[in-house]
């Protein structure tokens, strides 16, 4: 079965550090990839996608990811992150047939600090 | 755009009762909806797939019989936890799809606790 694998559990940092969270998944065919994120209290947010194309995507709020597909991985990335940052992150793909579900890493808790 | 809402955010009741749960998108058509539960701290687990004028597709484990959806319209899907009961304490969440991005966008979640 397709699965996806986030390595981190757990990601404290501190304003102004670099971001970046592992994401991989498990299917050999064609998918569509994404990057969720949830603020305290809130629903889920798109942050960014890929489907095709140059597999450097840059999403809302500064994030960016870059699907490798020889590694089967779409780590998600920061340069500078800042406290509001704080939330939790998931990533999830379909498979690339219209109207899939998403399937859903187990999620990478950011807290930083000022 | 692309906006998707849930009604209610949050619902206390009884063990054996019923509640329904209501997702809407409010800009956009959606052919396709899902709904997911999530437990604390956990990530979303997939439920079923509500399709506009058929019938559901359920995820292993799921009880339809429990679990009844309903997509009566191209905005509007309904899910109904029939005879709930304290294990249904969850957060449930629905997501519509848009077609032509085949994008999700997600509710804000209701949060069920069956006493």
């Amino acid at each position: 079965a397709q699965s996806v694998s986030q390595h981190n559990h757990h990601v404290i940092l501190s304003e102004a550090a670099s971001l970046e969270l592992g994401c991989n998944y498990s299917y050999g065919g064609t998918v569509n990839l994404f990057w969720y994120v949830q603020y305290p209290g809130q629903h889920l947010q798109l942050l960014l996608k890929y489907f095709s194309g140059d597999p450097l995507v840059k999403g809302i709020k500064g994030f960016e990811a870059e699907f490798i597909k020889s590694k089967f991985s779409f780590n998600l990335r920061k340069p500078s992150v800042q406290w509001s940052d704080t939330a939790e992150y998931f990533c999830a793909v379909t498979l690339n047939q219209a109207g899939t579900a998403l399937i859903f890493g187990k999620g990478t808790t950011l807290s930083v600090s000022s | 755009g692309a906006v998707v809402s849930q009604h209610p955010s949050w619902v206390i009741c009884k063990s054996g009762t019923s509640v329904k749960i209501e997702c809407r998108s409010l800009d956009f058509q959606a052919t396709t909806m899902f709904w997911y539960r999530q437990f604390p701290k956990q990530s979303l687990m997939l439920m079923a797939t509500s399709n506009e004028g058929s019938k559901a597709t359920y995820e292993q484990g799921v009880e339809k019989d429990k679990f009844l959806i309903n997509h009566a319209s191209l905005t509007l899907s309904t899910l109904t936890v029939t005879s709930a009961h304290p294990e249904d304490s969850s957060f449930y969440i629905c997501s519509a799809r848009v077609q032509a991005t085949d994008t999700q966008y997600f509710g804000p979640g209701t949060r069920l606790t069956v006493l």
